[in-house]
């Protein structure tokens, strides 16, 4: 099982302002992933990767963007923060290869707030 | 067009019962199915999976059925636990292709005492 950490858990922040939202794995995964969530709803893939320097934009549209500059580490970033982007934000890790298909590990998640 | 759907938004059942989770889907192509678990502000945990060549797996007091005729899957929680109370999410995926996750909107089951 996955390690995955996320800061901040919860973040209340102005219209305008811009913000990372930081996730790191300490199991060697090379996949990860960005979810947003709201209350009721399915996970959303927003963004993705599958190694270093290796980026891919998910199924919702977002206006935020990622890097992977470390296997360990796949920091979110909103250039300027709107009430839109207020929901949760989910990273996850996975293992693949080996002949078996992956399980994705979930982090804490952040629950970002736009005022 | 949801891919994967779970038409009970919510669930409630007496401690010592069966839960019964539902999940439907419509992508003839997925072959692999997973379940997690979710607290209120807090990420998915990993709970069972199942492939396309089984029809049931089972994990202590979790069990997934998998009919891919009628391309339904289910989860069954025996004997229910009020420490299950929680969103419960089905996920699928395809083999081939990037292997991305598809979840339904969840189901909140309640298991009171």
């Amino acid at each position: 099982e996955a390690d995955i950490y996320q800061t901040p858990r919860y973040l209340v922040i102005g219209t305008g302002k811009k913000i990372t939202l930081e996730c790191s794995q300490t199991m060697g995964h090379d996949k990860m992933y960005w979810y947003q969530q709201d209350p009721g709803m399915e996970l959303h893939l927003i963004h993705y990767s599958y190694g270093v320097n290796s980026t891919e934009k998910g199924d919702l549209s977002s206006e935020s963007t990622v890097s992977r500059i470390r296997t360990e580490h796949f920091p979110l970033t909103l250039e300027s923060a709107r009430p839109s982007h207020t929901s949760q934000y989910l990273c996850a890790s996975s293992e693949s290869g080996r002949g078996m298909r992956e399980t994705q590990y979930f982090g804490p998640g952040t629950r970002l707030l736009v005022l | 067009d949801q891919q994967v759907k779970q038409n009970s938004p919510s669930l409630s059942v007496q401690e010592g019962r069966i839960s019964i989770l539902n999940c439907d889907y419509t992508n003839s192509m997925f072959d692999y199915f997973l379940w997690y678990k979710k607290y209120p502000a807090e990420g998915p945990t990993f709970l069972i999976s199942i492939s396309s060549i089984k029809d049931k797996n089972e994990d202590g007091r979790f069990t997934v059925f998998l009919n891919k005729s009628a391309k339904h899957l289910s989860l069954h929680i025996v004997p229910s636990q009020p420490g299950d109370s929680a969103v419960y999410f089905c996920a699928a995926s395809a083999r081939g292709g990037s292997e991305k996750l598809v979840f339904g909107k969840g189901t909140k089951l309640t298991v009171n005492p």
